[in-house]
C-alpha cells in the first residue's frame, strides 16, 4: 500500500449504530487530519493530530470521536449520528516540523458516509 | 477568522480556450495550495506556493501568488477535456507547525469539445 488509505470506502448506517472509519498513511508523516466534505460546502477541518496528540478540534459534535494510536493510524469513531452528518470524510497526512514544502497534505480516497 | 473565496464557482469552457480561476483570502498567509478533485475521488495536490510572486507551471496549468493582494490565480491554457474537475485553493493559517488549512468553495470546471 502506498500513500494514504481509508476504509471502508462506503458506509451506510442508522442513527443508532456505532461504526468506525480507519485511515492509514504509509508516508512516514507525523501529522494526520480528518476533514468533512458535504455537498455545496467547503471542506471543513474536523481534527488534527500532530505527533499523536490532538491539537485541533474544530467545534465538532461529540458524536464524532477521533483516535490516533500511532503516527500511521487514525480512526474516527461514530455514534448516534444524524442524517446531516452524511458526507465524504477525508483523511490526510503531512510531514511537519522542518519538512519542505511545509505542511503539504496528502489525502486519502475518502469514506462516503450515509446516515439513514 | 480566515475566509477563502474562489471565483468563479462554475466554469464551462470550450477546448482550446484560456481562463483564470481566482482565489482571494482574508488574512495574511504565505502558503497557498491548489488541489484538484475528480468526481468521487480524493484531492490531488497540484501546486504549493510559498512566497510572494511565486509562479509554478505544470502542463496547461499555471499558478501564481500575490501575498500583498492576498490573491492567487490558477490559469488554464488551451483547455482540454481531461482538465474537467473541481479545483480548490487552500490557505494555511494559525502559525502552527502543522498544516491548518482553510479551503475555498471549489471551482467546478467543465471543458467541452
Amino acid at each position: 500500500e502506498t500513500g494514504v488509505t481509508q476504509t471502508p470506502r462506503h458506509l451506510v448506517m442508522g442513527m443508532t449504530n456505532k461504526k468506525s472509519l480507519k485511515c492509514e498513511q504509509h508516508l512516514g508523516h507525523n501529522a494526520m487530519y480528518w476533514y468533512k466534505q458535504s455537498a455545496k460546502k467547503p471542506l471543513e477541518l474536523m481534527f488534527v493530530y500532530s505527533l499523536e496528540e490532538r491539537v485541533e478540534n474544530n467545534s465538532v459534535p461529540s458524536r464524532f470521536s477521533p483516535e490516533c494510536p500511532n503516527s500511521s493510524h487514525l480512526f474516527l469513531h461514530l455514534h448516534t449520528l444524524q442524517p446531516e452528518d452524511s458526507a465524504l470524510y477525508l483523511c490526510a497526512s503531512s510531514q511537519d516540523l522542518g519538512a519542505e514544502p511545509l505542511n503539504e497534505q496528502f489525502f486519502g480516497p475518502g469514506t462516503r458516509l450515509t446516515v439513514l | 477568522e480566515l475566509k477563502v473565496e474562489q471565483n468563479p464557482l462554475f466554469l464551462s469552457m470550450q477546448e482550446g480556450k484560456n481562463y483564470t480561476i481566482y482565489c482571494n483570502y482574508s488574512t495574511t498567509s504565505d502558503r497557498l495550495y491548489w488541489y484538484r478533485q475528480d468526481p468521487g475521488k480524493s484531492l490531488e495536490s497540484l501546486f504549493v506556493l510559498l512566497s510572494n510572486g511565486a509562479v509554478k507551471q505544470e502542463g496547461r496549468l499555471m499558478a501564481s501568488l500575490d501575498t500583498k493582494a492576498r490573491l492567487s490565480t490558477l490559469h488554464i491554457t488551451a483547455a482540454v477535456h481531461d482538465l474537467s474537475a473541481t479545483y480548490f485553493c487552500a490557505v494555511v493559517y494559525g502559525g502552527t507547525s502543522y498544516g491548518k488549512l482553510t479551503f475555498g468553495q471549489g471551482t467546478i470546471l467543465t471543458v467541452h469539445p
